[in-house]
């Protein structure tokens, strides 16, 4: 199995900042690649698929890079909106796996 | 706009079963494939299974094979996931995804496997 493994766990961050989060797959799943954004008692949301490309309706300081391996989220300027848990997930291969996630906190 | 709604929680013991339906509507179900994704409390999220549009190919996690049976009807637009031999281990909210980049999610359903 492709094991994905993300960091930091968490992080603290102030409303405006820009945050980025690394997603490194043990084995190179080329740009099979997708991230979701978690809030509390919420369902995840779809941000990214392909490694870059934004779902509808997601806003653009969400940004995605990588492939290969090693893959990055950056969010431009948080917002308090933006205060939730994010996973990556390779759909490279089955079983599909994601990341352990990373939780953004208000500092 | 896409909808997806997910049934059949509940509480069960150890060693029973359930069933989980995903109704899916606001888009032409039998053109994506279809997964269920599980998240343990406090946990992160685990893939538990697949199945392609025309019911042909389907894959399950390690942890779950052999004991859950993923299954869809086209014609109703509904997902299925059959748990049988349920373990306090499998005791999570349970979520349906479409599609290979998982891009609409269901609100999840909670199933607790106790005693």
């Amino acid at each position: 199995d492709i094991q994905m493994t993300q960091s930091p766990s968490s992080l603290s961050a102030s409303v405006g900042d820009r945050v980025t989060i690394t997603c490194r797959a043990s084995q190179g799943i080329s740009n099979y690649l997708a991230w979701f954004q978690q809030r509390p008692g919420k369902a995840p949301k779809s941000l990214i698929y392909a490694a870059f490309n934004l779902q509808s309706g997601v806003p653009s300081k969400f940004s995605g890079s990588g492939s290969g391996t090693d893959f990055t989220l950056t969010i431009s300027s948080l917002q308090p909106e933006d205060f939730a848990t994010y996973y990556c997930q390779q759909y490279s291969t089955y079983p599909r796996t994601f990341g352990q996630g990373t939780k953004v906190e208000i500092k | 706009q896409v909808q997806l709604v997910e049934s059949g929680g509940g509480l069960v013991k150890p060693g029973g079963s359930l069933r989980l339906s995903c109704a899916a509507s606001g888009f032409t179900f039998s053109d994506y494939y279809m997964n269920w994704i599980r998240q343990a409390p406090g946990k992160g999220l685990e893939w538990v299974s697949y199945i392609s549009s025309g019911s042909s190919y389907a894959d399950y996690a390690d942890s779950v094979k052999g004991r859950f049976t993923i299954s869809r009807d086209n014609a109703k637009n509904s997902l299925y996931l059959q748990m049988n031999s349920l373990r306090a281990e499998d005791t999570a909210v349970y979520y349906c995804a479409r599609g290979s980049v998982s891009d609409y999610w269901g609100q999840g359903t909670l199933v607790t496997v106790s005693s």
